[in-house]
């Protein structure tokens, strides 16, 4: 079965940092393009960051001002996100997200989520 | 940036045709993918490349793209169907990005 489980998160205060995991199975991780997308509270879907295969290629939302790194390593089919100088416009649900093979465009295959919540 | 813009929501009574759109200049130039999103889950693609749908989405779920607007229609809408629904592309014009819609709250009346 593809799935991708998301773990890491949690009540972090302003300024802090965290770093989010996922953990990949069922399919070739190494082959893939990865994303992360996140959800505010109520809110709507806003893309954070993309990693190629090989980690050729590395592209990240602009209002994430350099804050944020992404990461994967293939022998542990598992993908990163470094988070440093959270603010509370960050509390989100935090997804994983596997792009199309063909052309990385969208996103087919995603983990169940986890919380992020920035909070003095 | 590119900006994408959905109704923020849409109502109908079940077994009618609902029609979400997703405006966006020049998108019928670009690939676009819709998501459905209910209440506490992930979100699943519906239709990717504008019009294709992935196995097990019944075929009552369609997709254009033309011009300035996508269109998510959905024919004979169940109870079932009550979702959020996000329209998306990936812009590379300048650089790479993803880019969402606001979404669009569909209620089945």
């Amino acid at each position: 079965e593809v799935q991708l489980v998301e773990s890491g998160g949690g009540l972090v205060k302003p300024g802090g940092s965290l770093r989010l995991s996922c953990a990949a199975s069922g399919f070739t991780f190494s082959i893939y393009n990865m994303n992360w997308v996140r959800q505010a509270p109520g809110k709507g879907l806003e893309w954070v960051s993309s990693i190629t295969a090989s980690s050729s290629y590395i592209y990240y939302a602009d209002s994430l001002k350099g804050r944020f790194t992404i990461s994967r390593d293939d022998a542990k089919n598992s993908l990163f996100l470094q988070m440093n100088s959270l603010t509370a416009e960050d509390t989100a649900v935090y997804y994983c997200a596997r792009a199309d093979y063909t052309s990385g465009s969208y996103f087919n295959v995603w983990g169940q989520g986890t919380l992020v919540t920035v909070s003095s | 940036s590119y900006v994408l813009t959905q109704p923020p929501s849409v109502s109908l009574a079940p077994g009618k045709t609902a029609r979400i759109t997703c405006e966006g200049n020049n998108i019928g130039s670009k690939s676009v993918h819709w998501y459905q999103q209910k209440p506490g889950q992930a979100p699943v693609v519906i239709i990717y490349y504008d019009t294709d749908r992935p196995s097990g989405i019944p075929e009552r779920f369609s997709g254009s793209n033309s011009g300035n607007t996508a269109t998510l229609t959905i024919s004979r809408v169940e109870a079932g169907d009550e979702a959020d629904y996000y329209c998306q592309v990936w812009d590379s014009s300048i650089d790479h990005r993803g880019i969402f819609g606001g979404g669009t709250k569909l209620t089945v009346l």
